[in-house]
């Protein structure tokens, strides 16, 4: 079935590394890719997508490459800051005989350091 | 903006008790879900529903149930809490045109203890 691996974290990073989070994907046919980010205490935001193969998602200095030859929507961002400091689920839209719904990794958390 | 809410953040619950988890949305979505999540293994689908009367099962159905009687509010409902229940409860909603590429909304959560 389909499914979505994303690496284990922790990952500590200090303010303004470079930040890589990935992501891979199993699935049939051509689903769309999500990231989403919980911050401590609170529900999950959608944070970008991306709907068919070679789109980029750029939300608040993050991006994700949908790369079908490869599988994966890895998520960057170039300069993190401490209040990136949250978890982070990738997530493809899954279509089974009930109808769509999402399916996700199992989390990154992230800690940003001064 | 989209506004997902769910009755309680925090809810402490004996076992065997019935548990009612309402999520409220106020942008008109068609769609409706309960998730829960727990450390290790993020978020997995107990229910959803595509419309008012509606309900379909996710990946763990099982000691759960479901009311949409109005299109705004979904109701997660624990029939006979068990200890086994204890999780973070997310609820979401999304609009219906191209259910699979629209993102899903969620609100803050429920985090629910049963002793």
């Amino acid at each position: 079935g389909d499914s979505v691996t994303q690496m284990e974290g922790p990952v500590t990073l200090s303010e303004e590394a470079f930040l890589t989070i990935n992501c891979t994907y199993t699935a049939t046919g051509y689903p769309s890719l999500f990231w989403y980010v919980q911050y401590p205490g609170e529900g999950l935001q959608l944070l970008l997508k991306a709907t068919k193969a070679d789109d980029k998602g750029s939300n608040k200095g993050f991006e994700a490459t949908y790369r079908k030859e490869t599988t994966s929507f890895h998520l960057e961002k170039g300069s993190v800051q401490v209040s990136d400091s949250a978890v982070y689920f990738c997530a493809l839209s899954t279509h089974s005989n009930s109808g769509y719904a999402l399916n996700f990794g199992k989390g990154t958390s992230l800690l940003v350091t001064p | 903006d989209v506004k997902v809410t769910q009755s309680s953040r925090y809810l402490v619950k004996r076992t065997g008790e019935k548990v009612f988890l309402e999520c409220v949305q106020d942008m008109d979505h068609e769609n409706m879900f309960w998730y829960r999540q727990d450390p290790g293994l993020g978020l997995r689908l107990i229910y959803f529903s595509y419309d008012v009367k509606m309900k379909e099962k996710g990946d763990i159905p099982e000691g759960y149930s479901v009311s949409r009687e109005k299109k705004e509010r979904f109701s997660l409902i624990l029939e006979s809490a068990s200890t086994n229940q204890t999780s973070m409860y997310l609820c979401a909603s999304s609009p219906t045109r191209d259910r699979g590429r629209v993102a899903q909304y969620f609100g803050p959560g429920t985090r629910l203890t049963v002793l």
